[in-house]
């Protein structure tokens, strides 16, 4: 069965250091996307990042980089520097091998940046 | 650019009542259209999703349907609603580059 697990439900982390959101997922598919999307309090989702599963180097955008590990399918983020605009939920998602874009998503970790 | 608009943002509704969500999407054609709803502390759950005008695919039996009358608008209705279908709904069209983006949200309260 195809999954997404996020095993954190809540992380606390001081501002300027770096946080690791772990995403495991679970699919017999050989070609998937992964994202990762930022929901802040106001409810809109951000689209952060996405790596595709026959991309080589780990994606980077800014402050935000993939830590795609194939093997051990494990797709965590990582924010460098954390910022207190970065308290959000934080949702890793799978696009399954549909033409109509089925996306598969984990529970979310809520992430709070102390000062 | 291609920029997705979802209203309204908040909505009380008392039970037995109908519902109208509308989605509309600019700076794209023919794009693929998704209605998600998120429980409170829950990830999404796919609603409805759209490849072209009056096609839509249901994923999930429940009291809601969905409707696609132009090409880059999205309605998600209820004749009557229910107490379980308060949540947050998020309407959300596919890019060329396989990704997707959404509107603001819509937080339904049915009471």
């Amino acid at each position: 069965a195809q999954k997404i697990t996020q095993t954190q439900p809540g992380m606390f982390v001081q501002e300027k250091e770096a946080v690791t959101l772990d995403c495991t997922y679970d699919t017999s598919d050989q070609s998937y996307g992964l994202f990762w999307y930022k929901q802040p309090s106001s409810g809109e989702m951000i689209f952060l990042i996405y790596q595709g599963s026959y991309d080589e180097q780990n994606a980077t955008e800014g402050r935000y980089s993939l830590n795609f590990q194939k093997a051990r399918k494990s797709a965590n983020l990582v924010i460098s520097a954390s910022q207190l605009g970065d308290s959000a939920m934080y949702f890793c998602a799978m696009r399954v091998m549909d033409s109509n874009y089925q996306l598969i998503w984990g529970a979310g970790t809520k992430l709070i940046i102390k000062p | 650019s291609q920029t997705i608009h979802q209203w309204p943002a908040t909505l009380v509704q008392p039970v037995g009542s109908p519902l109208s969500l509308e989605c509309t999407v600019e700076g794209t054609s023919n794009p693929n259209l998704y209605w998600y709803r998120q429980a409170a502390g829950r990830g999404l759950q796919l609603l409805f999703y759209s490849v072209g005008i009056g096609q839509i695919s249901s994923e999930v039996p429940q009291n809601l349907s969905a409707s696609r009358p132009q090409d880059r608008q999205f309605i998600l209705s209820s004749k009557k609603l229910l107490l379980s279908d308060s949540g947050f709904y998020l309407c959300a069209f596919r890019d060329m580059n396989e990704k997707a983006f959404f509107g603001q949200g819509t937080r339904l309260t049915v009471v």
